[in-house]
C-alpha cells in the first residue's frame, strides 16, 4: 500500500507570513495533485505536477514535485485569511484505473 | 464545475438499516469513485467504477457495495449500517485530462 505523509498536520499563522506544507512518500508517483477543501465542501483541485523537478505557480502558491517523484511541497507567500482551509496532496501511481492515494491533510488557519 | 451532485446531502439513520447514497454526473465520464473522509484518516477509497457494470474495490470496501447501471449514476449501499460508517462520503469523477473532481459530499450519521 502506498502512503503519503503530510506535514505539518496543523498550521496556524498570522496574515502576511510564509509557510510550506510537505508531502512525502517512499513510493514513486506518476503525478501528484494538490487540493484545497473548505468546511462542508468537497476538495477542489489546485494543481497537478507530473514531471520530476517541476515547479508550478498559482498566484502566491508555489508547488514543487521532487526530482524522484516521491515528494512534493506547497509554499504560500504572504498568506491571507482566504487561504484558510484543508490542503490535501494525492498521488497517482499510474495504474490503469487512476486511483489516488491521499495524504491526511494539513489544516491551515491564517489569522487576520 | 464538473456537474456532480450527491444525494442526500445529510442523513441520520439507525444501526442495522440499509442506506443508499447516490452520485450523479452530467458529463458522461467513464471513471467514478466513492471515498469516505474521517478525522485522522484523510480520504480513503471505498469502491470505484470504470464503466457501466464495471466496478472494483478500494482500500476500505468492507460493509459497502456499489452499482452502476448507467453512466451517469453511481450508487453506494451500506447493507446494514454500523456506527463505524458514520462519515462524510464523497463521490468523484475523472475527466479526460486525468483530473478527479469531487462532489459536495454526504454527511452520514449512524446512531
Amino acid at each position: 500500500t502506498q502512503l503519503l505523509e503530510q506535514s505539518p498536520q496543523f498550521l496556524s499563522i498570522q496574515e502576511g507570513e510564509n509557510l510550506t506544507v510537505y508531502c512525502n512518500s517512499s513510493s514513486v508517483f506518476s503525478s501528484l495533485q494538490w487540493y484545497r477543501q473548505e468546511p462542508g465542501e468537497g476538495p477542489v483541485l489546485l494543481v497537478t505536477v507530473v514531471t520530476g523537478g517541476e515547479v508550478k505557480k498559482l498566484k502566491r502558491l508555489t508547488f514543487q514535485f521532487g526530482d524522484a517523484r516521491k515528494d512534493s511541497s506547497l509554499h504560500i507567500t504572504a498568506a491571507q485569511p482566504g487561504d484558510t482551509g484543508l490542503y490535501l496532496c494525492a498521488g497517482d501511481s499510474g495504474g490503469s484505473n487512476y486511483k489516488l492515494t491521499f495524504g491526511k491533510g494539513t489544516l491551515l488557519t491564517v489569522n487576520p | 464545475d464538473a456537474g456532480i451532485t450527491q444525494s442526500p446531502r445529510h442523513k441520520v439513520t439507525e444501526t442495522g438499516t440499509p442506506v443508499t447514497l447516490r452520485c450523479h454526473q452530467t458529463e458522461n465520464h467513464r471513471y467514478m469513485y466513492w471515498y469516505r473522509q474521517d478525522p485522522g484518516h484523510g480520504l480513503r477509497l471505498i469502491h470505484y467504477s470504470y464503466g457501466v457494470k464495471d466496478t472494483d474495490k478500494g482500500e476500505v470496501s468492507d460493509g459497502y457495495s456499489v452499482s452502476r447501471s448507467k453512466t451517469e449514476d453511481f450508487l453506494l449501499t451500506l447493507e446494514s449500517a454500523t456506527s463505524s460508517q458514520t462519515s462524510v462520503y464523497f463521490c468523484a469523477i475523472r475527466d479526460r485530462q486525468e483530473t478527479q473532481y469531487f462532489g459536495p459530499g454526504t454527511r452520514l450519521l449512524v446512531l
